[in-house]
């Protein structure tokens, strides 16, 4: 009931072009909704969250769309650059009870130039 | 610039030598997290500080311990390694919500561990 199912595992786009990456949970107690970007060799790095009042959040190029009921959340990166190129993680926690994230198992995006 | 620190970036140690890896924030953070990532997966969390209470992953081998002397500083010590310990050490900050939970963590730059 922990686990976040994370989708693809690897994921090539053209430039210009929309990446998806979609994560599942099972824990309805869940109450945060954070996506952490990593480059090779560096840590990951907070690029946008979520909390489940909302069912879509927008920051520049990236968005993510929430679906409460379904128990779905996805990272939707629009006109997608070479500079994406990343391993991207979609995490969850309960904000309110501890400082446990449970993680997606990563995909790994590569954008074409 | 505030941000979480981690030395050294790259670490080498012989099988069962005694290593420490360090992290420093200037955040003012009062939770710290010591993950580990092995190649193409996901960080797994080792154990937190929540100031000073330790909490341990049910899971983390007796092996890693770990020591926060104060607010700013904490450290990993891996007291005996094995092969299956090289991997990249992460640690991570986040701020009390005060009653709330905490907030967002954030990461360190990671430490490569190699063990020969």
């Amino acid at each position: 009931q922990q686990q976040v199912k994370q989708s693809p595992q690897s994921l090539i786009v053209q430039k210009g072009g929309i990446s998806i990456i979609n994560c599942a949970y099972e824990n309805t107690a869940f109450d945060y909704f954070p996506w952490y970007q990593q480059f090779p060799g560096k840590g990951p790095a907070l690029l946008i969250a979520i909390r489940p009042d909302v069912s879509e959040k927008k920051e520049g190029r990236f968005t993510i769309s929430f679906n409460k009921s379904a128990k779905q959340f996805s990272l939707h990166i629009m006109d997608s650059q070479p500079g994406d190129s990343a391993t991207y993680f979609c995490a969850a926690t309960e904000e309110t009870s501890g400082s446990r994230l449970t993680f997606g198992e990563g995909t790994q995006l590569t954008v074409n130039p | 610039d505030a941000m979480v620190i981690q030395n050294p970036r790259y670490q080498v140690t012989q099988f069962g030598k005694p290593v420490t890896l360090s992290c420093s924030q200037t955040l003012n953070h009062n939770v710290m997290y010591w993950y580990q990532q092995k190649s193409s997966q996901a960080p797994k969390l080792l154990f937190h500080y929540y100031d000073k209470d330790f909490n341990n992953e049910a899971d983390t081998p007796d092996n890693f311990q770990s020591r926060r002397p104060n607010t700013s500083f904490c450290f990993l010590d891996i007291r005996s390694p094995g092969l299956g310990d090289a991997a990249m050490y992460l640690c991570a900050t986040s701020r009390d919500l005060g009653g709330r939970g905490t907030d967002t963590q954030y990461f360190g730059p990671g430490t490569r561990l190699t063990v020969l």
